[in-house]
């Protein structure tokens, strides 16, 4: 079947600290991949996308790159921002749904 | 254009109490999906639709009703609230080719 496993959270950084927040999944078929995220209050919105192998996705200096041999697509940014702070899900897709992870919850502190 | 709208944005129901959420979307796109989202257990599928007239059960079915009669609307039934259906519910649209999904802003719902 289709699962996600992502890094469990809270996780709390300091102003311009480097971010990963580790995703992999089993999925039959091969997915896209997807990052959404979520403030406070608000429904989930994308964040990044790859569609194949070795594909990276970026936004807002967030990356992540879909490795298939690893079945992983890790999320990264170099320097967090306080208005970074929101939860992160990883979803693979493979055409008939999305697979949510549990979310990692980010708090960026000043 | 709207795109994906949900209402209500609160409810409070008691036990054994009846209930539609609505779903509406305005760009014209097959797929649509009902999770519930809970702390510590990310979103879980509830009901999912491929197009109209078709639905189909997710990963947390129980208690939940669908229906698709028209591709804009995916409304959700809780035919009798039970305080474990006390969650933040989120419709979700996407056309089906593996581009990005679009969420509604959720329906906190609480059942005493």
């Amino acid at each position: 079947g289709n699962s996600v496993t992502q890094m469990e959270g809270p996780v709390t950084l300091s102003e311009e600290a480097f971010l990963t927040i580790n995703c992999t999944y089993t999925a039959t078929g091969y997915p896209s991949l997807f990052w959404y995220v979520q403030y406070p209050g608000e429904g989930l919105q994308l964040l990044l996308k790859a569609t194949k192998a070795d594909d990276k996705g970026s936004n807002k200096g967030f990356e992540a790159t879909y490795r298939k041999e690893t079945t992983s697509f890790h999320l990264e940014k170099g320097s967090v921002q306080v208005s970074d702070s929101a939860v992160y899900f990883c979803a693979p897709n493979t055409g008939n749904q999305f697979y949510f992870g549990t979310g990692t919850s980010l708090t960026v502190i000043p | 254009n709207a795109g994906v709208t949900q209402t209500p944005k609160f409810q409070v129901l008691k036990t054994g109490q009846s209930m539609t959420l609505q779903c509406a979307q305005d760009m014209n796109h097959e797929y649509m999906s009902w999770y519930r989202q809970d702390p510590g257990m990310g979103l879980r599928l509830i009901h999912y639709s491929v197009g109209a007239g078709i639905t189909d059960q997710g990963e947390v079915p129980n208690g939940y009703n669908v229906s698709r009669s028209t591709t804009e609307d995916f409304p959700l039934r809780l035919l009798s609230a039970a305080p474990s259906q006390t969650s933040v519910y989120f419709c979700a649209t996407w056309d089906g080719v593996i581009t990005e999904a679009f969420f509604g802003q959720g329906t906190r719902l609480t059942v005493v």
